[in-house]
């Protein structure tokens, strides 16, 4: 089965520090990664996504993450963090065929952004 | 402009009531996805669909019903089977999936569900 960790229900930061979310998968597979931010009642929104290929992913926002298989980890980081930033954060894992394309979610990772 | 549209964006209910949920997207996508959102416990699969007229259980199934007669509507019925109804559910959809290539989900802004 698949699965995923987002380790940190909450990180806190400060303007312009680096932002760091973590995030490891579990997968038999070679695995599909997605990182997805939710501002407050609203829904998802795709930040960036893994698939093939480059292990570095540039998203929108600034956010970048590195796919590492080796760590089974797909981090996703912000240079400087911006007060906009403040959201619940998801990473998330494509699932098993027995669920078509849906995805597996983490926990979530709320970020706060302080001046 | 393209996108998943659902309403209403808050619903209350008296417990023991049925409520249905819309969930439409105009996206021309084959997959829909109803999840379910509890605060701390990310989202959770309730029912999924590939294709128009057949659908399956997700993971939390158990006091919801859905359809899926047409290729843009997914609507999710809530259940007075649903012990603890009350959250934030959100609809996702996607293009069929080819081979193991995944396409992301795209979610509509979500239905608050109040029962008390």
């Amino acid at each position: 089965a698949q699965s995923v960790t987002q380790l940190g229900s909450h990180v806190s930061v400060s303007e312009r520090a680096l932002v760091l979310l973590r995030c490891n998968y579990s997968s038999s597979v070679p695995p599909y990664l997605f990182w997805y931010v939710q501002y407050p009642n609203q829904g998802l929104q795709l930040l960036l996504k893994y698939t093939t290929g480059a292990t570095l992913v540039k998203g929108i926002n600034g956010f970048e993450a590195e796919f590492k298989k080796s760590e089974t980890s797909f981090h996703l980081t912000k240079p400087s963090a911006h007060m906009s930033d403040a959201a619940e954060y998801f990473c998330a894992v494509s699932g098993l065929s027995q669920a078509g394309t849906a995805l597996i979610f983490g926990k979530g990772t709320t970020l706060s952004v302080s001046s | 402009d393209g996108g998943i549209t659902q309403s209403p964006k808050y619903l209350f209910r008296k417990e023991g009531q049925n409520v249905t949920l819309s969930c439409e997207q105009n996206l021309n996508h084959d997959a829909m996805y109803w999840y379910r959102q509890d605060p701390g416990q990310g989202l959770r699969l309730i029912y999924y669909s590939q294709i128009v007229n057949d659908f399956q259980k997700g993971d939390i199934a158990e006091g919801y019903s859905v359809s899926r007669e047409k290729k843009e509507s997914f609507p999710l019925t809530v259940t007075s089977a649903q012990k603890n109804p009350t959250a934030f559910y959100l609809c996702a959809s996607t293009r069929a999936s080819r081979g193991r290539f995944y396409y992301e989900q795209y979610f509509g802004p979500g239905t608050r569900l109040t029962v008390t």
